[in-house]
């Protein structure tokens, strides 16, 4: 069974700082999917990045990049110049390549960025 | 484009009770797949419907049980409650099995 590990409860950082998110994940599995996911206090669950573990270049989108390490099974989750709205919980999950598509979660870290 | 819905928004049920809880799967996609979110916790797979099709389940008992109808909408149904399936429930459609999940705004369920 997959199990998905975030080590950080709660973060804070002041606006426009850099924030890094840790992840880490046990699977015997050598392809999946790895995605962060970002849910507001309204609760609506976002997709913020997805990483195919094949794929060796670390994905990006815009202010939000990942550190992924296949051999470390780790997956942290870096947020440049952050702002007042990405003040969120944030998920890591896991899913298989192959099977019934399920997404295994962590925890969650509850990040608030202040003015 | 109209994205996940789910209602209600709110539902507050007694011990024993039975309870549905509904998606609207966002259009065109023929997946849904259901999530239960504790309290603080991540949010856990509850089972996952295909094209009509139970196409995996967690780890739930069978007094969870849900239905996806041809217009991909879904329900969850569930038995015989107890305090511990008090949650928010989480729906996600995806246009297959292995694209990106769309999530709803959830359900927010209370046993008492």
């Amino acid at each position: 069974a997959q199990t998905v590990t975030q080590s950080q409860p709660e973060m804070s950082v002041q606006e426009a700082e850099t924030v890094t998110l840790s992840c880490t994940y046990d699977t015997s599995e050598n392809n999946y999917y790895l995605f962060w996911y970002k849910q507001p206090p309204s609760r609506q669950m976002i997709l913020v990045i997805r990483q195919e573990a094949y794929k060796q270049q670390n994905a990006t989108e815009n202010r939000f990049s990942v550190n992924f390490q296949k051999a470390a099974k780790s997956f942290s989750l870096k947020i440049s110049d952050s702002q007042l709205g990405d003040t969120a919980m944030y998920f890591c999950a896991f899913m298989k390549y192959q099977g019934a598509q399920k997404l295994v979660f962590g925890q969650g870290t509850r990040l608030t960025i202040n003015p | 484009e109209t994205g996940v819905t789910q209602s209600p928004t709110h539902l507050i049920k007694t011990r024993g009770q039975q309870v549905t809880l509904r998606c609207s799967s966002q259009s065109g996609h023929n997946t849904v797949s259901w999530y239960q979110q504790a309290l603080g916790q991540g949010p856990q797979f509850i089972f996952q419907y295909y094209r009509e099709e139970e196409n995996g389940r967690g780890n739930f008992p069978p007094r969870f049980s849900g239905l996806q109808f041809p217009n991909y909408s879904s329900e969850l149904n569930v038995n015989a409650l107890e305090l511990d399936d008090s949650a928010l429930y989480l729906c996600a459609s995806s246009l297959t099995a292995r694209e990106e999940q769309f999530f709803g705004p959830g359900t927010r369920l209370t046993v008492l």
